[in-house]
């Protein structure tokens, strides 16, 4: 079985600020890692996700996260972040065995932009 | 290419009813999941279906179950209602073992 810890569920940035949202698993098997955007009143959308190679995987919209498996961390970063990057960001993990699938999701964390 | 979409948008039920949710997959889609997000949580898996069969179920009561069509469309249906179950149900549809693609969402309210 897996998990998934994002402990900060509220983080409040200035708009053009970094921001880091932090996501740990824990999992007695190998897994794949995701992060999902959440807009308001809208379904999920696959922001980045990593299944292997490089340990850094980055979004087109600057978004980047870095796969730590010691730490088993998965943290979400953005230099400068814009007022549209309000939503509630979700880390996910699946177990490799069923691909991009049956989905463990953290408790999300609900990010918002100060102009 | 049309997405995923679920019907109805939302829908308030009484407690011991019976809902049926709908879901149609993606085009070329052969694999449907469904999940459980209630307020203020992460999304959980409920059951996942693949050409029709059941492959994989959450922790969730056999009072939760499903059907998948030839198409690949989906049901999920709940039986005697509690209030709990009050939560936004999301669809995502797939290649098998590929991303998933999730539709918009049906919130039920059980009152």
């Amino acid at each position: 079985a897996q998990s998934v810890t994002q402990l900060d569920s509220q983080v409040p940035v200035f708009e053009e600020a970094p921001v880091e949202l932090r996501c740990n698993y824990s999992s007695s098997v190998s897994v794949y890692l995701f992060w999902y955007v959440q807009y308001p009143n809208q379904g999920l959308q696959l922001l980045l996700k990593y299944l292997s190679g490089s340990t850094l995987v980055e979004s087109i919209n600057g978004f980047e996260a870095e796969f730590n498996k010691s730490q088993t961390s998965f943290h979400l970063r953005k230099p400068s972040v814009h007022i549209s990057d309000t939503a509630e960001y979700f880390c996910a993990v699946s177990d490799m065995r069923f691909g991009n699938e049956k989905l463990t999701f953290g408790t999300g964390t609900r990010l918002t932009i100060i102009p | 290419e049309t997405g995923v979409t679920q019907s109805p948008t939302h829908l308030i039920k009484t407690r011991g009813q019976q809902v049926t949710l709908r879901c149609s997959s993606q085009s070329g889609h052969n694999t449907v999941s469904w999940y459980q997000q209630a307020l203020g949580q992460g999304p959980q898996f409920i059951f996942q279906y693949y050409r029709e069969e059941e492959n994989g179920r959450g922790n969730f009561p056999p009072r939760f179950s499903g059907l998948q069509f030839p198409n690949y469309s989906s049901e999920l249906n709940v039986n005697a209602l509690e209030l709990d179950d009050s939560a936004l149900y999301l669809c995502a549809s797939s290649l098998q073992y590929n991303e998933q693609f999730f539709g918009p969402g049906t919130r039920l309210t059980v009152l």
